[in-house]
Order: C-alpha cells, then structure tokens, then sequence
C-alpha cells in the first residue's frame, strides 16, 4: 500500500522561504518508472501543478515557478523535499505530493495515490 | 502551454441523474486525460487515465471518452457519494493542467 504524507510549517512570513517534506512508504524512489510530484491548492480553488522529480533525478517545474521552486529527493529517508522561495499570500493553499509511475516524454502519466494535503498560510 | 477548460464549473442534480461534465483542451492531447475526484476537504483521488480507463476499485456508473481536444466524464445513476469536485488533467506535455473543476452538487 502506498502513503505519501507532507510534512512543514503551517504558518510562514512575506518574502521567507517555505521547505515541505513528503514522506512516502510502499513504494522506492530508486526504482526505475517512480516519481513524486507537488500539487498546490489555494482555498476554494483549482489545482496547480509545482514541481516532480523521477528516480533518476530528472525535475521538472512549473515555468512560471521554476525560479522559486527547488525540488530534492533522499531515497534512504523515503522523502522528497521542495523549497519554495520569496513566499507571498498568494501562495497560501494545501500542499499535496502525489505518486506517479511511468512517464512518457517526461510528463508523468497520472498522479495516485495522493497525500492528505497541508495547509500553509503566508501572512505577517 | 496547454489550457484545459471544463464546463460547467457546477451543476445539481438528484440521485440516479445521469450527469456529464466536459474538458477541453487549448489543442491535441491525443488521449493524455485523466479524471480525478475530490470530496471536501479531502485529496483528489484518480477516477479515470487515459481519457476512458477506469481506474481499479472506482465504481462502473463512471466512464470517460473522447480524445483531441474533447473530453467527457459521465456518471450515469448519480449516488449521494458522488457529490465532489471533478478535475480533468493533460499529462501530454510540461506544464502539468488541471481544468479549473466542476463542482457535482446532490
């Protein structure tokens, strides 16, 4: 069974950076096909694709966040971490990482399962 | 990039409605579309992938077609638990799109 479960602050300052941490089991991010994604939802909301990372390193961002977006993975701990940098209020939303196997051209095939989501809130 | 469009953005019906919800994308997607549900306050959850592959354990009154740029969710007989958010997404090309939601009222 695969669970995926993010992890950071829940309350972040104007112009800080913000670090998520997901935190998997069921599944490696050494095996060949895996990937991770970052999937954002401001309240009330569509959602908005960030960032993934496959087994073999490769990233992919969204272009217009890629300047603030920085996504790792760390295989032995079973995490993917993304830093998001220069935060403003309008990247208040849940954060949610998702599972993906397989990919063709690079874009991910699908995303499941998904974690529950954490909610950040960027506000002084 | 590629825009993903879906209408309408709400809808009410009565249990045992049939009930289709459209995505269209800004150009060709093949049949790069996936479907996914989302209850209040909870994670989306994959419905269908590759436009009209039903993903395992999700109930058979859902299915999926099209390909191109036009897509449809259909949900024949409507049950209470199938009040959500539905989100139509293109894996065919970097940047990742998700349409902007339909919300399924009962």
């Amino acid at each position: 069974q695969i669970t995926l479960t993010e992890s950071g602050p829940t309350l972040v300052n104007p112009t800080q950076t913000l670090t998520l941490t997901c935190t998997f089991s069921g599944f490696s991010l050494s095996t060949s096909g895996v990937g991770v994604g970052w999937i954002r939802q401001p309240p009330g909301k569509a959602l908005e694709w960030l960032a993934l990372i496959y087994w073999d390193d490769d990233n992919r961002y969204s272009p217009s966040l890629k300047n603030r977006l920085t996504i790792t993975k760390d295989t032995s701990k079973n995490q993917v971490v993304l830093t998001m940098t220069n935060v403003d209020p309008v990247d208040t939303a849940t954060y949610y990482c998702a599972h993906t196997q397989g990919r063709v051209r690079g874009v991910p095939n699908w995303f499941d399962p998904w974690g529950q989501g954490t909610l950040v809130t960027v506000s002084s | 990039d590629i825009q993903m469009t879906q209408s309408p953005s709400s809808l009410s019906a009565s249990v045992g409605d049939r009930v289709t919800i459209t995505c269209r994308a800004s150009q060709s997607i093949n049949n790069y579309l996936n479907w996914y549900q989302q209850k209040s306050g909870k994670a989306p959850k994959l419905l269908m992938y590759g436009a009209s592959s039903l993903q395992s354990g999700v109930p058979s009154r859902f299915s999926g077609s099209g390909s191109g740029t036009d897509f449809t969710l259909t949900i024949n007989s409507l049950q209470p638990e199938d009040s959500a958010s539905y989100y139509c997404q293109q894996s065919y090309s970097i940047p990742i799109a998700f349409g902007q939601g339909t919300k399924v009222e009962i």
